[in-house]
């Protein structure tokens, strides 16, 4: 079936280090890819979309791109914050299956002061 | 306001005994959904609802229930809990069109099942 897989359970840096998280998926169709964040006390919010192979997906200092010919996709931040701490989910998103999302396991991310 | 509620936040259970728990949204967004999820495991997609629609899983279809009185209100209803239902439920509604698929997540309900 299709699926979505984070290695990385925990990752942990220091401030102004590089951030890079990377995922695999399996699926029979064309995806579009996320990347949802989930901050202590609340619910995942999604952080960025890739919709197309080879396209960048930006948002706020996050760049996410996906390559179909390794069915790998990758979550990168040049100098993460200590406010940047939180649970970072690699997300298939099935767009032609009402809306259907299948979630990686999650990647916490520390940040040390 | 694109706040997703949840009630309430921690619920303890008895093994055996029936448990409800309520998700309400503002945004009048057509599609609500329920997740589980366990520690050290991705958030799994039990249930969801398109207008007055129940979509339920198929490995979980037997396990939870759900309704939707109106737009703004689902509920998710698990008849008799078991010590497996122990778990954080996460209530998401979207808006099929336009950005479509990404979902609003509430803060979630820890349940307890002793």
């Amino acid at each position: 079936g299709d699926s979505v897989t984070q290695m990385q359970g925990q990752v942990t840096l220091s401030e102004d280090d590089f951030l890079f998280i990377n995922c695999t998926y399996s699926t029979t169709w064309y995806p579009t890819l996320f990347w949802y964040v989930q901050y202590p006390g609340e619910g995942p919010q999604l952080l960025l979309k890739v919709t197309t192979a080879n396209n960048k997906g930006i948002s706020r200092g996050f760049e996410a791109t996906y390559d179909k010919g390794t069915t790998s996709f990758h979550l990168q931040k040049a100098s993460v914050q200590e406010s940047d701490s939180a649970v970072y989910y690699c997300v298939l998103g099935d767009l032609y299956n009402q809306g259907k999302l299948i979630f990686g396991q999650g990647t916490k991310l520390s940040i040390k002061p | 306001d694109t706040t997703v509620k949840q009630n309430p936040r921690y619920k303890l259970a008895r093994v055996g005994k029936p448990v409800n728990l309520i998700c309400s949204q503002t945004m009048n967004h057509d599609t609500m959904y329920w997740y589980q999820k366990k520690p050290n495991q991705a958030p799994k997609l039990l249930l969801f609802y398109y207008d007055k629609i129940l979509n339920r899983e198929a490995d979980t279809f037997e396990k939870f229930q759900s309704s939707r009185p109106n737009n703004s209100f689902c509920s998710l209803y698990i008849g008799s809990a078991g010590l497996e239902y122990s778990a954080m439920y996460l209530c998401a509604s979207s808006r099929k069109g336009g950005n479509y698929a990404e979902q609003f997540f509430g803060p979630g309900t820890r349940l307890t099942v002793l």
